[in-house]
This record gives C-alpha cells, structure tokens and sequence, in this order.
C-alpha cells in the first residue's frame, strides 16, 4: 500500500467556523507534512512531523495548528482562516531519517491527492 | 531572486516530440534533485531523482543534474498525451537530522502533449 489518503476532498468553511483535515498513511513512514498549494503555484511547506513530534514551522500563523496523534494519522486543524487561506493542501509522508542509511538514497515523500479548501 | 526557477509555460508539443524541461537554482548545497509529475486535481507524483550531478534514465525520461552550472533537466522521449501536466523541479539538501526531508520547488511547467 502506497497510498497517503486525505479527507474530505472538498471543504467549504466561513471565517468562523472550525473544522479539521485528516491525512493517513499506513506505508510505516516516520515523517509526514503538510504542504499548501495556491492555483499554478507549487507546494509551499507548512510543517514536518517526524517521529510524531513537530520538527519544522515554516512561520505558519496559529490559525493553523497541526496534530499527529500516532505514526499513521496527520491531522491539520483550522480556525478562524481568512479567505486568502482558501488553497489545495496536501499532505506527504516519507521513511524517517536514518532509515536508509545510505548517502544517495532519497527518502521519496508520497503526497496524498489533498483537500480543495475555499474559505468564505 | 527565487532560490529555484522554472519556466512556467504552458508548453504545447505534438504526440511523439521530445520534451526538454528545466530548472536552474542558486543554493550549492542542494544535493537531491527531484522531479515531480502533478496531474490537475491531484497530489505530485515522483518521477525521478538524481543525487549530485550526472544522468539517470528511467523508460522515456531522462533527468540530468549539472551542479557547476545549477541547471537540472528533465527530456521526454517519444511524448504522449497522457504526459500532460505538470511538471515540477524540487530539491533538497542532505536528509535532516531532525527528521524528514525539507523540498524546494520550482514554479512547475505546464505540458500539453496535443494528438
């Protein structure tokens, strides 16, 4: 199974709504991001997750929070967003570092067909 | 200046034509290079990736890494309609320590391959 899985597909939400993406990947990788995707634009990282402890914020603002609550699941809550936050975001998991071993080896990132989010 | 830059396009080519893309770079220290496949509506896909400078060939694609120059291609032999999308350059430096792998992304180039 090399699948990463996101859920919902499509999400509409206004400015003071919660809601949460879910991403879920059962490959035993040990790292896992969130990226953000604008049309025509290329995945912009957000966060990376390794060992489900948070290793990198790219200065992502608190409206965003991200949560992984065991190796397989990635989740992106969100509140209060602005509509320019209104994006395709994506989600990747790859092998944890040292799992290769071998300098050369790139630990491939698996991206999931994301959520289409419009913000109101 | 963009730390990755790739012409957008769109590309149009006929069925059958070679497909040169390209990215150059500024950072020296990226040391994987990547390319991504990204269909619309859907999540990249890798295609192929290179460590440090040199060839690698896989079926009709070829992706060559010069890191004097910071110039990375990818060449589509033999173009099908099904190759239209588009085509994302990443790189990245050695694997994090602290975990994972960060990505630096081109722009991306749109291809349409045209019957």
């Amino acid at each position: 199974d090399t699948e990463v899985t996101q859920t919902p597909k499509h999400l509409v939400m206004g400015m003071t709504n919660k809601k949460s993406l879910k991403c879920e990947q059962h490959m035993g990788h040990r790292a896992m991001y969130w990226y953000k995707q604008k049309a025509k634009k290329p995945p912009e990282l957000m966060f990376v997750y390794s060992y489900e402890k948070l290793s990198i914020n790219e200065s992502v603002p608190s409206r965003f929070s991200p949560e992984c609550p065991n190796s397989s699941l990635l989740n992106l809550h969100l509140h209060a967003l602005q509509p320019e936050d209104s994006a395709l975001y994506l989600c990747a998991s790859s092998q944890g570092p040292g799992t290769s071993g071998r300098v050369g080896t790139y630990n491939e990132q698996f991206f999931g067909p994301g959520t289409r989010l419009t913000v109101l | 200046q963009k730390e990755v830059e790739q012409d957008p396009g769109p590309l149009s080519v006929p069925e059958g034509a070679i497909v040169s893309l390209n990215c150059t770079y500024s950072n020296s220290a990226f040391q994987y290079f990547m390319w991504y496949r990204q269909y619309s509506r859907k999540g990249p896909e890798l295609l192929m990736y290179t460590y440090s400078s040199g060839n690698k060939e896989d079926g009709r694609f070829t992706a060559q890494v010069d890191k004097s120059s910071k110039y990375i291609s990818l060449f589509i032999r033999d173009s099908q309609p099904s190759d239209s999308a588009t085509y994302l350059c990443a790189m990245t430096l050695s694997i994090l320590t602290g975990g994972g792998n960060k990505l630096t992304f081109g722009t991306g180039t749109q291809l349409k391959v045209e019957l």
